[in-house]
């Protein structure tokens, strides 16, 4: 149990397309999922908090407008990467708390490796 | 301000013992987490502790002293499929994710 599903793995993009990532719960609940992204050797940055039903919460320096977040249902959130830039190459990792559960495990999803050309 | 420290890098022998630490300061505390990552992959959970002890799940054990903000994660009979990063996570008062910036451990046969 416990599986969360991140789609697409992989993506290649030219600069100023959007890329639309999704995050999936399989197999539970999760009214709260994260975003984080993370460059190489570095470790996780929460980018924000995707509340279901509710605006997202982003971390300082990050761009809401940039970055869009949606968690429409109890088991999927999409982030958007807005007119993406090279800079924003970087791994992307979603992760869901099962709403079930009596503690906070974070449950992550495979991740996304976004390259912007 | 909340802080998660520990240590960047550590070499361990295979077939030997190795532990890692990890001290934490955070508004408030609901458990300590520690995941797994290998290079180019997602998380995975390893160990949540809330109260003080050891908690042992095979061959990895993890240890937590509130009083001390202190934890560390044993990793004994070490396998050359342990060579990853082992990252450190307190969860605050609003059940927040406080993460440390990892250590990569590196194993030799």
């Amino acid at each position: 149990g416990a599986v969360v599903s991140q789609h697409p793995s992989r993506v290649i993009c030219k600069s100023g397309t959007s890329v639309k990532i999704e995050c999936r719960s399989l197999d539970f609940q999760a009214t709260t999922m994260f975003w984080y992204r993370q460059f190489p050797k570095q470790s996780l940055m929460l980018m924000a908090t995707s509340n279901e039903g509710s605006k997202a919460t982003y971390e300082q320096g990050v761009e809401k407008d940039k970055f869009l977040i949606n968690h429409a249902s109890l088991t999927l959130s999409t982030l958007t990467v807005t007119s993406a830039h090279p800079e924003d190459s970087s791994f992307y990792i979603c992760s869901a708390r099962d709403s079930g559960r009596d503690y906070n495990e974070q449950f992550f999803g495979p991740g996304t490796r976004l390259t912007v050309l | 301000g909340q802080n998660i420290d520990q240590p960047t890098e550590m070499t361990a022998t295979e077939g030997a013992i190795v532990q890692i630490n990890c001290t934490y300061q955070t508004s408030g505390f609901n458990g300590l987490f520690w995941y797994q990552q290998h290079a180019g992959e997602a998380p995975t959970f390893l160990s949540y502790n809330v109260l003080d002890g050891l908690e042992e799940k095979g061959r990895f054990s993890s240890f937590l002293s509130r009083s001390k903000g202190y934890s560390y994660l044993l990793l004994k009979e070490l396998q050359m499929k342990d060579s990853a990063s082992y990252l450190c996570a307190g969860s605050d008062s609003n059940y927040q994710l406080i993460w440390g910036a990892g250590t990569k451990l590196i194993i030799k046969p």
